[in-house]
């Protein structure tokens, strides 16, 4: 059964460095969502992806965010700057065209941890 | 701005027991709801969506019902096993929007 998978499963930065969170999603989905979970809190969303560009994003995606597919299969979030409150579970979704009605299904997940 | 509630926060139930989990949400402008399941740091695997026209979905032991007009959702687990045990997640998709609004959630524990 086709799935949405990330990488890594988990990753430790130290505050002030650029991480890169891949995400590959089920082939033929158009569209992209990325959100997050800080630990014990709710799913966030960050932004959703499509057509090579950003189409909707949250406020919590600011100008130290951002989102690209850099070939026809990976998905990824890069954070420029990262702090220490962007500890958290980042999730990947995808979803068939239109976005509207469909089911988006998720990834596994990559835990970031800013020390 | 939409908010989604669950009730209750955790439960607890002996094997084979029937349990209903709630989800409420405060705007009825929906597309859809959906229904997840989440292990214990791991991912949400989705169990059931239901469209704002539609009134329940149906897969195995689980069954979802939607009233929009009210804003509540329920999911339905039949005979439960402790292989349910997990955090049940209700998500709404407002139709301003192509994101979900998370719940905070059900942890539901079945013993053995």
């Amino acid at each position: 059964e086709p799935e949405v998978t990330q990488t890594p499963s988990h990753q430790v930065t130290q505050m002030g460095q650029e991480v890169i969170l891949r995400c590959v999603p089920i082939s033929n989905h158009l569209y992209f969502y990325w959100y997050r979970q800080i630990l014990g809190q709710k799913v966030e969303f960050l932004v959703s992806f499509y057509n090579n560009e950003i189409s909707e994003k949250s406020e919590i995606f600011d100008d130290q965010f951002s989102v690209e597919r850099p070939d026809g299969s990976n998905f990824t979030l890069k954070i420029r700057s990262t702090k220490l409150e962007d500890s958290a579970m980042y999730f990947c979704a995808s979803s068939e065209s239109p976005p509207l009605g469909n089911e988006q299904f998720f990834g596994p997940g990559t835990r970031l941890t800013v020390l | 701005k939409q908010e989604v509630t669950q009730i209750p926060a955790a439960l607890s139930v002996p094997e084979g027991e029937n349990l209903v989990l709630n989800c409420s949400f405060t705007d009825s402008a929906i597309y859809n709801l959906q229904w997840f399941r989440q292990d214990p740091g791991k991912g949400l695997t989705s169990l059931l969506l239901i469209q704002s026209s539609q009134r329940e979905q149906t897969s195995g032991r689980l069954n979802a019902s939607l009233d929009k007009s009210s804003g509540r959702s329920t999911l339905y687990i039949a005979a439960s096993q402790p292989g349910d045990s997990a955090t049940y997640l209700c998500a709404v998709r407002p139709n301003y929007g192509q994101n979900f609004v998370f719940g905070p959630g059900t942890r539901l524990s079945v013993l053995p």
